[in-house]
């Protein structure tokens, strides 16, 4: 079947400091793939996302690229602020297939 | 509307009482969905609709739990003897369609939260 697995949270991480949060899936063919995230009392946003092959997503300083190889497609950012704390998903849409959430926490 | 709308934002029920959520998506959009989102938990998919067809209802979690879409537009998901554990955030989203990928980027409602006590 169709799955998603994250990266197991809390993370807590200075303002500045990289960010990595790591997704991989399974599933049969080659599906797009997206990062979703909740800021505090809001519903998801859509983040990014890539669907196809090596397809690297961005928006507001976030990236990721879409690994067939590895079936992966990590969250990063190279400088957290106070304001990206919020849970961030990695998903299959076509499957409504998200990942448990990841809880992103950035202390001043 | 410009978003996807859910009402109320806060339901507060006795055990055993029936509950309507609702849901109305982003005008055009035919692909409806909601989720359960309970504490620390990510999202469970429940069901979806396309048009007013809910093609697959495996994901309700129990026989107490129905949806209802009319019009293509407005949704409801309906559950009857509340239990303690439907305790959660119940999550509506809407897509323009099932395929392809401008098509099935979902937009999320800021959901209801659902306290059953």
């Amino acid at each position: 079947g169709n799955s998603v697995t994250q990266m197991e949270g809390p993370v807590t991480l200075s303002e500045e400091a990289f960010l990595t949060i790591n997704c991989t899936y399974t599933a049969t063919g080659y599906p797009s793939l997206f990062w979703y995230v909740q800021y505090p009392g809001e519903g998801l946003q859509l983040l990014l996302k890539a669907t196809k092959a090596d397809d690297k997503g961005s928006n507001k300083g976030f990236e990721a690229t879409y690994r067939k190889e590895t079936t992966s497609f990590h969250l990063e950012k190279g400088s957290v602020q106070v304001s990206d704390s919020a849970v961030y998903f990695c998903a299959l849409l076509s499957k409504s297939t998200f990942g448990d959430g990841t809880t992103l926490t950035v202390k001043p | 509307g410009a978003g996807v709308s859910q009402s109320p934002s806060n339901k507060v029920t006795e055990k055993g009482k029936d509950v309507e959520l609702r849901c109305d998506p982003i005008s055009g959009h035919t692909a409806l969905y909601w989720y359960r989102q309970s504490l620390g938990q990510g999202l469970e998919f429940l069901i979806y609709f396309q048009g007013n067809s809910a093609p697959d209802k495996s994901g309700l979690p129990s026989d107490r739990f129905s949806a209802e879409r009319t019009g293509g537009s407005v949704s409801t998901l309906t559950i009857q003897r509340t239990q303690q554990e439907d305790s959660a955030v119940y999550l509506c989203a809407s897509s323009l369609g099932l395929a392809g990928i401008a098509k099935n980027i979902q937009y999320f409602g800021a959901g209801t939260r659902l306290s059953v006590l």
